[in-house]
């Protein structure tokens, strides 16, 4: 029972290298997202996905970039990492089951955390 | 734009006694949902409870419950007889709609710690 899977679950970067992580589920779930959770903030959607091929900015999409070409999984990019990168990333996904019960909740992986310097 | 807020940064409790953690939330919807999520050391989100809009009874899962307050925008949870295990950060999040997305808009969050 893996549910959402991130990967890696440690990084430390220098500024202005770049870098993919993955999130991964087996739940045939079509909804995924990127969050990204500071200090004193909550968490702040980066982008998010409805279906295979499809993505969308969320709250705080710049500095990053998205892809999902497989239904299973959601990549997130940093083309060039800035220390204010720097946080604890969370991939969920989410069903557009049948029961609105099912479609309320979201699985989130167990993060990233990324050290920009 | 859904705003959720949480106006305390840090509560402690007791082992075995009760206490309330504080979430409002503003909107312009009618129907939406609303939830606590608890992330303990490991990082996990794990949702505690959630509550329906429309639905007037307050939601309760075991020692967990809300005090739901749609005219006031208020959704607190309170724990009894909290555990030790139930030291964490809890997070409220609404959950909007927009174009079937629904994403979650979440509160910064509350930190309980369980004096034993």
């Amino acid at each position: 029972n893996a549910g959402v899977t991130q990967t890696p679950k440690f990084r430390v970067l220098k500024t202005g290298q770049s870098m993919t992580l993955l999130c991964a589920q087996d739940m045939n779930h079509e909804y995924m997202y990127w969050y990204r959770q500071d200090p004193g903030m909550g968490l702040r959607l980066i982008h998010y996905s409805v279906g295979e091929g499809t993505t969308a900015k969320g709250e705080v999409p710049d500095g990053y970039n998205v892809s999902r070409l497989k239904k299973q999984n959601f990549l997130l990019g940093l083309e060039s990492a800035a220390p204010s990168q720097t946080s604890v990333y969370f991939c969920a996904s989410r069903t557009a089951g049948a029961t609105e019960r099912s479609r309320t909740e979201a699985f989130f992986g167990q993060g990233t955390r990324l050290t920009v310097v | 734009a859904q705003t959720v807020t949480q106006s305390q940064p840090e509560m402690s409790v007791q082992e075995a006694e009760t206490v309330t953690l504080s979430c409002t939330y503003d909107t312009s919807e009618s129907d939406y949902y609303l939830f606590w999520y608890k992330q303990p050391p490991s990082r996990q989100m794990i949702l505690v409870i959630r509550q329906e809009a429309y639905k007037q009874q307050n939601a309760t899962e075991n020692r967990f419950s809300v005090n739901f307050q749609k005219a006031a925008k208020s959704f607190s949870l309170k724990i009894s007889d909290s555990q030790l295990g139930d030291a964490a950060m809890y997070f409220c999040a609404y959950r909007t709609s927009i174009q079937g997305a629904q994403k979650l808009v979440f509160g910064q969050g509350t930190r309980l710690t369980i004096n034993p």
